[in-house]
C-alpha cells in the first residue's frame, strides 16, 4: 500500500485567515488524490479530486475558490482554506489511490482545523 | 449514491461475534471496507471486487454479493480493539475512480 504523510496534524487559527494543508504520497508517484472532510462522528465527505498538473475536480456543494487545491508534482498535493471561518473547523484528510481499479485509497493521517 | 450501512450501531462483548452490512442501489465495480479510532484516519481492512468474492484476514472477512449490490463484513470472536467506526466506500466504475463512503457504524466491544 502507499504511505500518505499530512502537515500539519493540528492547527488553530483565527477566522479570516488562511491555512494550507500539505499531502505526501510517500512511496507512491500520485497522478490523483482526494481530499475529504469530516464532521465529528459523520462519514467522510469528498471535497475533491486532485489531479497532478491540472485543475481540481470539485463535488457539489464545494466552494472552489474557498478551499484551492494544488497538486504540483506527483507527490504533494495542498489544500488552501481561504479566509477560514468557524463553521470550517472539521478533520481533513487526503488519500492516495495507488494502484488502480484493483487497490484501495490509502489515507493521510488527517489534520484537525480549528478555526477560532 | 452513497452507500447504506447497517445496523447503526453495535456493541457486543469481547469473543462475541458481528455482522455489519453496506448495500448500494446501484452497481458496483468494487467495495472497500476500513476501520476508523476515534480522533484517527480510516485504515484499510479489505476491498472486495465484482465477481462476488469473499475473503478473510485473521478473523475479520467479508463478502461481496454482487448480484444484491451488498456487502458483509464478518468478525468472529471479536477483540477489544475491533472497537471503532466501520466504513464501506463504493467504487462504481473502476478506473482509479472515488469512492463514496456510507455514514459508517459504530461497533463498541466491552470486555
Amino acid at each position: 500500500g502507499a504511505v500518505v504523510s499530512q502537515h500539519p496534524s493540528r492547527v488553530i487559527c483565527k477566522s479570516g485567515t488562511s491555512v494550507k494543508i500539505e499531502c505526501r504520497s510517500l512511496d507512491f508517484q500520485a497522478t490523483t488524490m482526494f481530499w475529504y472532510r469530516q464532521f465529528p462522528k459523520k462519514s467522510l465527505m469528498l471535497m475533491a479530486t486532485s489531479n497532478e498538473g491540472s485543475k481540481a475536480t470539485y463535488e457539489q456543494g464545494v466552494e472552489k475558490d474557498k478551499f484551492l487545491i494544488n497538486h504540483a508534482s506527483l507527490t504533494l498535493s495542498t489544500l488552501t482554506v481561504t479566509s477560514a471561518h468557524p463553521e470550517d473547523s472539521s478533520f481533513y484528510i487526503c488519500s492516495v489511490r495507488a494502484g488502480g481499479s484493483t487497490d484501495t485509497q490509502y489515507f493521510g493521517p488527517g489534520t484537525r482545523l480549528t478555526v477560532l | 449514491q452513497q452507500p447504506v450501512q447497517s445496523p447503526q450501531a453495535v456493541i457486543l462483548r469481547e469473543g462475541e461475534d458481528a455482522v455489519i452490512n453496506c448495500s448500494s442501489s446501484k452497481a458496483l465495480y468494487s467495495v472497500h471496507w476500513y476501520r476508523q479510532k476515534h480522533g484517527e484516519a480510516p485504515v484499510f481492512l479489505m476491498i472486495l471486487l465484482k465477481g462476488g468474492e469473499q475473503k478473510g484476514h485473521e478473523k475479520i472477512s467479508a463478502s461481496f454479493n454482487e448480484k444484491k449490490q451488498q456487502s458483509s463484513l464478518y468478525l468472529t470472536a471479536s477483540q477489544l480493539s475491533y472497537s471503532g467506526t466501520y466504513f464501506c466506500g463504493t467504487d462504481r466504475t473502476g478506473a482509479n475512480s472515488k469512492l463514496t463512503f456510507g455514514k459508517g457504524i459504530t461497533l463498541s466491544v466491552r470486555p
